[in-house]
């Protein structure tokens, strides 16, 4: 059974300061992992996935996560966020199924990026 | 571009009322199909997927049903609504078999159950 955990139900920074979303995952299988943004009232978007190779995945708005297999982590990070960085961000992993893969998402970490 | 559709944007039901949540994709064929359910401070869950037409798989038991009549519409349907079907229903959609598709979502349902 695969499962992820996001600790920080919300996390509040200021405009150009860095910030990390945590996620951890457990997995018996190889992985596959992603990261969604969610702004009010819309559908998920993909900032990144991370599926081999390096480490370190780099996606939009210049967000960037890097996979740590011995720690299970997959955090989300940017050195300096803006206001329109405001949103609801989604750690998932992926189970294969032979005909299609099933996200398993965390339960979510609402950025609120102030002024 | 593929572009995928949801309707309508927010319903508002009575207990044991009938619904059907419709999903379409454009510019894409035989891609695989997924409804989720958003309810707050749960993240997303799976309902149902489904990889071509007639074809659905249930994840959780519940009082939700899904059908595939045609190759890029998804549609959800209850017979009788509860107010625990509340929520914000996404529709997805994905091509290929490896595990590693990224996932598209549609813009979402808000159905509340009153």
């Amino acid at each position: 059974a695969q499962s992820v955990t996001q600790l920080d139900s919300q996390v509040p920074v200021f405009e150009e300061a860095p910030v990390e979303l945590r996620c951890n995952y457990s997995s018996s299988v190889s992985v596959y992992l992603f990261w969604y943004v969610q702004y009010p009232n819309q559908g998920l978007q993909l900032l990144l996935k991370y599926l081999s190779g390096s480490t370190l995945v780099k996606g939009i708005n210049g967000f960037e996560a890097e996979f740590n297999k011995s720690q299970t982590s997959f955090h989300l990070r940017k050195p300096s966020v803006h206001i329109s960085d405001t949103a609801e961000y989604f750690c998932a992993v992926s189970r294969f199924t032979g005909g299609g893969n099933k996200l398993t998402f965390g339960t979510g970490t609402q950025l609120k990026v102030e002024l | 571009s593929q572009t995928i559709h949801q309707w309508p944007a927010t319903l508002v039901q009575p207990v044991g009322s009938p619904l059907s949540l419709e999903c379409t994709v454009e510019g894409t064929s035989n891609p695989n199909l997924y409804w989720y359910r958003q309810a707050a401070g749960r993240g997303l869950q799976l309902l149902f997927y489904s990889v071509g037409i007639g074809q659905i798989s249930s994840e959780v038991p519940q009082n939700l049903s899904a059908s595939r009549p045609q190759d890029r519409q998804f549609i959800l349907s209850s017979k009788k609504l509860l107010l625990s079907d509340s929520g914000f229903y996404l529709c997805a959609w994905s091509l290929g078999s490896r595990g590693q598709e990224t996932q598209y979502f549609g813009p979402g349902t808000r159905l509340l159950v009153l």
